[in-house]
C-alpha cells in the first residue's frame, strides 16, 4: 500500500462544473496536509494547506480533511480550462521528519 | 512571499560536465530544504533532505557522491551533479521549508539535457 494514494485519472469535468479530487493516507501520525497545482513542464505550487479536520475554503477551492477516515479531499468550483494540470497531495508530520509524502497525482482536465 | 528561486533554469552540457544547481530562498530563512528529481510523466522523486550547516540525508539508492548538495546558508542550497551522464537528463526541482509541519515551496525546476 502506497503512503499517499491518488487516483492518477485523468478526471474530465466540463467547464463550470465541480472537480473533485480525493487522497487517502496511510499514516495515522500525519498532522499537515497540502494539495499543489502542477502543470506539464513545469514546478508543483502551493494551493491549500489543511491541519484540522473539516473544511477550508480560499477563492474556488475548498479542502476537506477527516483524520478519523484519512482521507483528504481538494474540490475546485467553477472549474476552467486552466485548471487542466496535476493535482499532487502532500502529507506530513509535525513531530520528526520534515519530509513530505506527496501522491503520484491526478490528473484533470477542464474541457471548454 | 515565499519565494524560492532556483538556477539555471535549463541546461545542456557534455557527458562527464559536473552541473551546479543553485536554490535560493529570497524572502524567509529556511531551515530544510529538498532536491527532487522528476522524468516525464512521472512522480516527484524525492533525492535527499538538507539542513544548514549539516550533511544532507540522502534517499535510498541516490548516489550521494555523484549528487553533491551544499546547505551553506538558511537561504542558499546547491546541488552539483559529478560527472554527468545521459541517464542523469532530468528535470531537477528545489523545495524550500521554514518548518516541521510547513508547506514545501518550490523553485521553477532545472531542466538538464546531457548530450
Amino acid at each position: 500500500q502506497k503512503e499517499v494514494e491518488q487516483n492518477s485519472g485523468p478526471l474530465s469535468v466540463p467547464e463550470g462544473a465541480i472537480a473533485s479530487l480525493n487522497c487517502t493516507y496511510s499514516d495515522r501520525g500525519s498532522q499537515s496536509f497540502f494539495w499543489y497545482r502542477q502543470y506539464s513542464g513545469k514546478s508543483p505550487e502551493l494551493i491549500m494547506s489543511i491541519y484540522s479536520n473539516g473544511d477550508k475554503e480560499d477563492g474556488r477551492f475548498t479542502a476537506q480533511l477527516n483524520k478519523a477516515s484519512q482521507y483528504v479531499s481538494l474540490l475546485i468550483r467553477d472549474s476552467q480550462p486552466s485548471d487542466s494540470a496535476t493535482y499532487l497531495c502532500a502529507v506530513g508530520r509535525m513531530d520528526s521528519s520534515y519530509k513530505l509524502i506527496f501522491g503520484s497525482g491526478t490528473r484533470l482536465l477542464v474541457r471548454p | 512571499g515565499a519565494v524560492v528561486s532556483q538556477h539555471p533554469s535549463w541546461v545542456i552540457c557534455k557527458s562527464g560536465t559536473s552541473v551546479k544547481i543553485e536554490c535560493r530562498s529570497l524572502d524567509f530563512q529556511a531551515t530544510t530544504m529538498f532536491w527532487y528529481r522528476q522524468f516525464p510523466k512521472q512522480s516527484l522523486m524525492l533525492m535527499a533532505t538538507s539542513n544548514e550547516g549539516s550533511k544532507a540525508t540522502y534517499e535510498q539508492g541516490v548516489e550521494k557522491d555523484k549528487f553533491l548538495i551544499n546547505h551553506a546558508s538558511l537561504t542558499l542550497s546547491t546541488l552539483t551533479v559529478t560527472s554527468a551522464h545521459p541517464e542523469d537528463s532530468s528535470f531537477y526541482i528545489c523545495s524550500a521549508q521554514t518548518g516541521l509541519g510547513q508547506p514545501q515551496h518550490f523553485g521553477d525546476g532545472t531542466r538538464l539535457s546531457i548530450l
